[in-house]
């Protein structure tokens, strides 16, 4: 088992570029969700998903779209990027949004735009 | 809104007990209480969950009191590769995504 991956793992882009980070898990996990995550601040979520074909924004959402059309991925698209989107992106799945489920995180994707 | 704190750094030495204390006043009848670890340049990992009482596994012990509104972390007797973020939870998914707020963290120093 993989686990849960992510591509690619770092990323330089340009102001006003696009871009999509791909999240993938092998675990058969329904729930997946995107963080981010900047100095000091722990991590924050963007959107996540409760299953194939739904989606739902976190506590940061603005600037960021999500699709899930197969379960075992969850991509992050960015259609403007911009330097506050500089960051480093974390990606995580869980077998259900039950109480005693835990987050099992990919490896990260350092983003930079100039 | 769910919320927790815990301090933001801490220093100990090789071969001491460490413990982490994480405040979560407002933590519901359901929530249970989760810690992660992050090293540098990698994601998170689950290390330890519980809902009440004392929990232990082979990596740490989690103790919570009876009100439930704070837990401790003890990491027993720490090494240098302990030297990380430690992360505290409360709740998941099924109260609404606000219980999904990580906050900054304790970063655990470990000196030789």
């Amino acid at each position: 088992n993989a686990g849960v991956t992510q591509t690619p793992k770092f990323r330089v882009l340009k102001t006003g570029q696009s871009m999509t980070l791909l999240c993938a898990q092998d675990m058969n996990h329904e729930y997946m969700y995107w963080y981010r995550q900047d100095p000091g601040m722990g991590l924050r979520l963007i959107h996540y998903s409760v299953g194939e074909g739904t989606t739902a924004k976190g506590e940061v959402p603005d600037g960021y779209n999500v699709s899930r059309l197969k379960k075992q991925n969850f991509l992050l698209g960015l259609e403007s990027a911009a330097p506050s989107q500089t960051s480093v992106y974390f990606c995580a799945s869980s077998p259900s949004g039950s109480e005693t489920d835990t987050q099992y995180f990919g490896p990260g994707t350092r983003l930079t735009v100039l | 809104l769910a919320k927790t704190t815990q301090p933001i750094s801490m220093d100990s030495y090789e071969g001491q007990e460490v413990n982490i204390t994480c405040s979560h006043n407002n933590i519901a009848t359901n929530d249970y209480i989760t810690w992660y670890q992050q090293f540098p340049s990698q994601g998170p990992r689950f290390i330890i969950q519980g809902y009440k009482t004392k929990v232990t596994n082979e990596v740490a012990s989690l103790f919570i009191p009876a009100d439930r509104k704070s837990s401790t972390l003890s990491l027993p007797r720490v090494s240098l590769s302990d030297t990380a973020v430690y992360y505290c939870l409360v709740g998941l998914l099924s109260g609404g995504y606000n219980k999904l707020i990580f906050g900054a963290g304790t970063r655990l120093a470990v000196h030789p």
